[in-house]
């Protein structure tokens, strides 16, 4: 059974431009979710897909945005990047409210 | 807005001693409540997870419970070892589409 997988590892970017994380669901899962981990702190709910839909979102502004295949897998855009977007982001996927299986995370840095 | 809470932020004990995480929770309407490590720099490893209607879980060295009428849980790691040196992070889930709910942690050193 494979898990959960995110892609790239880590990121540079620079403030204002946008960027496309990716993340595979575990097999069998229906349902990824979002979350945004700034240093020190708990990860952050970002928003839910379920079935190629967003189903659920925590308080980030528009400019995040996501998308989920037929395949189950999915990207998380966030355009105009800030400083403050530097984080750990995170991946996980389950089969609805189940338990929450995890990815590695991409460490995205704004400069 | 649901909150979750980790006492203590830090804990730093010698090996082979035996302690409790505790974790606590302001949604009277909790679905499941779950355990993850943490290493640095790393995603998040699933450790347990304990639905509303059971009290605890145990795997291994770790036992976790949960008392929905206080809003606590507890995660009891038996016989620590330098290897469970880690961030343990809490989070409860309503069973909605809100996500997970998390604590800080509490950043664990166990001392050879």
């Amino acid at each position: 059974e494979t898990g959960v997988t995110q892609s790239p590892t880590h990121l540079i970017k620079t403030r204002g431009q946008q960027v496309t994380l990716r993340c595979s669901s575990q097999s069998g899962h229906n349902t990824v979710s979002w979350y945004q981990q700034a240093l020190g702190q708990g990860p952050q709910f970002i928003f839910q897909y379920y079935r190629e839909e967003e189903n659920g979102r925590g308080n980030f502004p528009p400019r995040f945005s996501g998308l989920q295949f037929p395949n189950y897998s999915s990207e998380l855009n966030v355009n105009a990047l800030e400083l403050d977007d530097s984080a750990l982001y995170l991946c996980a996927s389950s089969s609805r409210i189940h338990e929450q299986f995890f990815g590695p995370g991409t460490r995205l840095t704004v400069l | 807005k649901q909150e979750v809470t980790q006492i203590p932020a830090a804990l730093s004990v010698p090996e082979g001693e035996n302690l409790v995480l505790n974790c606590s929770f302001t949604d009277s309407a909790i679905y499941n409540l779950q355990w993850f490590r943490q290493d640095p720099g790393k995603g998040l490893t699933s450790l347990l997870l304990i639905q509303s209607s059971q009290r605890e879980q145990t795997s291994g060295r770790l036992n976790a419970s949960l008392d929905k009428s206080s809003g606590r849980s507890t995660l009891y790691i038996a016989a620590s070892q330098p290897g469970d040196s880690a961030t343990y992070l809490c989070a409860e889930s309503g069973g909605g589409a809100d996500g997970l709910t998390f604590g800080k942690g509490t950043h664990l050193i166990i001392q050879p």
